[in-house]
Parts: structure tokens; C-alpha cells; sequence
């Protein structure tokens, strides 16, 4: 069973511009989850989406958002980049009963460098 | 503010020795509790998941999970070096919702 995939391994961008980062999570999982992991802050939960809701958002600003596929398949984006947004950024699938997610399992992630 | 302490370590252990790895969490009606280990420059990688209170085995990995104070641990029997790595507890935030809290991790190191 392929493990969750994400694209690009590593991305180098300019202030300003804006990423997109692609995930495709375990088949059969239906809710992908977003992290940011710094050495500073460590893991922080951006937003978890369901059947192409979020059901769950962190404390992040509006530059970030998300997005979910019917395929369950999820993208994020970065817009107007800072320094400070580069981070390594996970992403997890997990399968979902009606309360709560199982053992989410992380993507091998996107190493976003913002020069 | 919910959160999930660790010691970051490193903790440091001869071969062969028990590791043992603590988190405690502040969310009491957190319903689900994770152990992930993360080696440089790689992604965290699940260990174990514990639901409910007592211990759970898988190898030479056990976690002990007591909800009533709040605790949950990770043994590690017959460390190896390449149990070398960052210990990730993660916990979830509230009884029903979909978002891990994690926290910031304890450096194990495993001495020949």
C-alpha cells in the first residue's frame, strides 16, 4: 500500500510570491491534515480537511489555506511569502470514524526555503 | 492554552538499556494519544496509539497512558542506536476533534 505522497520535495521561493503544495494521502484515508514544523515552534497544526470541508483550522494567517479533492487528494497554499514561512510542511492522512481521526501518517514532506 | 510538555533531552541511554519517555498533557477530555519518532531531516513516523488507560505493547515499544493525571509514556527495552531519534507525544485536541497537538519532542540518544 503506497504511503502518503507529497509534491514537491523542495522548493525555494521569493518574498512575495505565493506555493502551492500537493498531497495524496493513503488510499482509501479521507481526512488530510496540514503541519508546519520549525526548529523554533516545532509542529503546528495548520487545517484538517473531510470530504472536501475543513473540519478544523490552527492559528495561522489568511495567507495560508487549503484546499480538498473529491479523489480526497489535498493542496495548500502560501501567498505573498515571508522569511518566516519557511518551514518543513506535512502532510498526514488519517482514516476518520464519526468522532474522531485514527493514527494519522505523515508524508515525507515539502522543505519550503523562502529567500 | 492546551498543550503538551516533554523534556527535550537528550536523554541519553547505553545499549541494551530501557529508555523511558514522558508527556503530560493539559486537555483533560483529549480522547487519543500518539507516539511518533522523527530522525534528522526525516518526516515522524508513527509508533504507537493508545486510547485507553493502562499499557499498551508492540515489540520493544510500550506506552502507558493515565488520563487522570494526565500522563502518557513511552519504554523503549533493549535500546539500539538506531533508536536514536526525536520522540514526538502527540495528543488530540478535545474528545471528538482532528487536530494533533504536538509536543516539542525529546532527543534520545542511544550509546554504543
Amino acid at each position: 500500500k503506497a504511503g502518503v505522497t507529497q509534491t514537491p520535495r523542495y522548493l525555494i521561493k521569493t518574498r512575495g510570491q505565493q506555493v502551492t503544495l500537493s498531497c495524496s494521502p493513503i488510499s482509501g484515508h479521507r481526512s488530510v491534515s496540514w503541519y508546519q514544523q520549525t526548529p523554533g515552534q516545532g509542529l503546528q497544526f495548520l487545517f484538517e480537511y473531510f470530504s472536501e470541508t475543513q473540519r478544523n483550522k490552527g492559528n495561522f494567517p489568511g495567507r495560508f489555506s487549503g484546499r480538498q479533492f473529491s479523489n480526497s487528494r489535498s493542496e495548500m497554499n502560501v501567498s505573498t511569502l515571508e522569511l518566516g514561512d519557511s518551514a518543513l510542511y506535512l502532510c498526514a492522512s488519517s482514516l476518520t470514524t464519526r468522532r474522531m481521526n485514527t493514527e494519522a501518517f505523515f508524508g515525507q514532506g515539502t522543505r519550503l526555503t523562502v529567500v | 492554552q492546551k498543550e503538551v510538555e516533554q523534556n527535550s533531552g537528550p536523554l541519553s541511554v547505553p545499549e541494551g538499556a530501557i529508555a523511558s519517555l514522558n508527556c503530560t498533557y493539559s486537555d483533560r477530555v483529549s480522547q487519543s494519544f500518539f507516539w511518533y519518532r522523527q530522525y534528522s531531516g526525516k518526516s515522524p513516523e508513527l509508533i504507537m496509539s493508545i486510547y485507553s488507560n493502562g499499557d499498551k505493547e508492540d515489540g520493544r515499544f510500550t506506552a502507558q497512558l493515565n488520563k487522570a493525571s494526565q500522563y502518557v509514556s513511552l519504554l523503549i527495552r533493549d535500546s539500539q542506536p538506531s533508536d536514536s531519534a526525536t520522540y514526538l507525544c502527540a495528543v488530540s485536541a478535545g474528545d471528538s476533534s482532528y487536530k494533533l497537538i504536538f509536543g516539542s519532542g525529546t532527543r534520545l540518544l542511544v550509546r554504543p
